[in-house]
């Protein structure tokens, strides 16, 4: 089955630039999508289609993706950033066809 | 508004079955590829099941042969019929929307509902 790769944990100070990778096999050719998740709370789409974002999601969350990582950028980070975030992909050849990674917990600061 | 309400979770005992519903409010679920998506305690994300626009399904090898899904045109409601429940299917239970293709991204998430089970 389709596995995707991401590190636990990620420590950013206020105002600075967190990066996410997500690792999988030759991830390029698919679409990417990132979420966010905080404590007690549903996750919420943040970037889908790589890079592109939903209404409302600040433009301080951008994501790319090629060859075997994609990545999810959080410019001038916040407090309110805090939270877990998972890549997510559609493998129709997987066991799960809709394959979630397994999550970085973001700490602000 | 567009919303999902997920209803039906509670504690069970290990060889159970319990449904759970969700409700969708400004679209419809039978035009959309409908998923249902748990967590365990302090666990990720893991993708249960998904009903096509066509109507087929397909579900996680974990809970194949024990998970239904199934949706209600007429109620605008998905359901996720669970038997033979284990501890392991301890979890929220979402459900989320993809709307109009298979690998569109789950734009839509309900605010989960727990299943316990347990003896």
């Amino acid at each position: 089955s389709y596995v995707l790769t991401q590190p636990p944990s990620e420590s950013v100070a206020p105002g600075k630039t967190a990066r996410i990778t997500c690792g999988g096999d030759n991830i390029g050719s698919k679409s990417v999508h990132w979420y966010q998740q905080k404590p007690g709370q549903a996750p919420v789409l943040v970037v889908y289609d790589d890079s592109d974002r939903p209404s409302g999601i600040p433009e301080r969350f951008s994501g790319s993706n090629s060859g075997n990582t994609a990545t999810l950028t959080i410019s001038r980070v916040e407090a309110g950033d805090e939270a877990d975030y998972y890549c997510q992909v559609w493998d129709s050849s997987s066991d799960h066809i809709y394959v979630f990674g397994s999550g970085t917990k973001v700490t602000v600061l | 508004e567009v919303q999902l309400v997920e209803t039906g979770g509670g504690l069970i005992q290990p060889g159970g079955s319990l449904r759970l519903s969700c409700a969708a409010s400004g679209f419809s679920v039978s035009d959309n590829y409908m998923n249902w998506v748990r967590q365990a305690p302090g666990k990720g994300l893991e993708w249960v099941s998904v009903i096509y626009i066509g109507g087929n399904t397909d579900y996680a090898d974990s809970v194949k042969g024990r998970f239904t899904i199934s949706r209600d045109k007429s109620k605008s409601t998905l359901y996720l019929q669970m038997n033979s429940l284990r501890a392991e299917d301890t979890a929220v239970y979402y459900c989320a929307r993809s709307p109009r293709r298979p690998d569109n991204a789950f734009d839509i998430w309900g605010q989960g509902t727990t299943v316990t089970v347990s003896s």
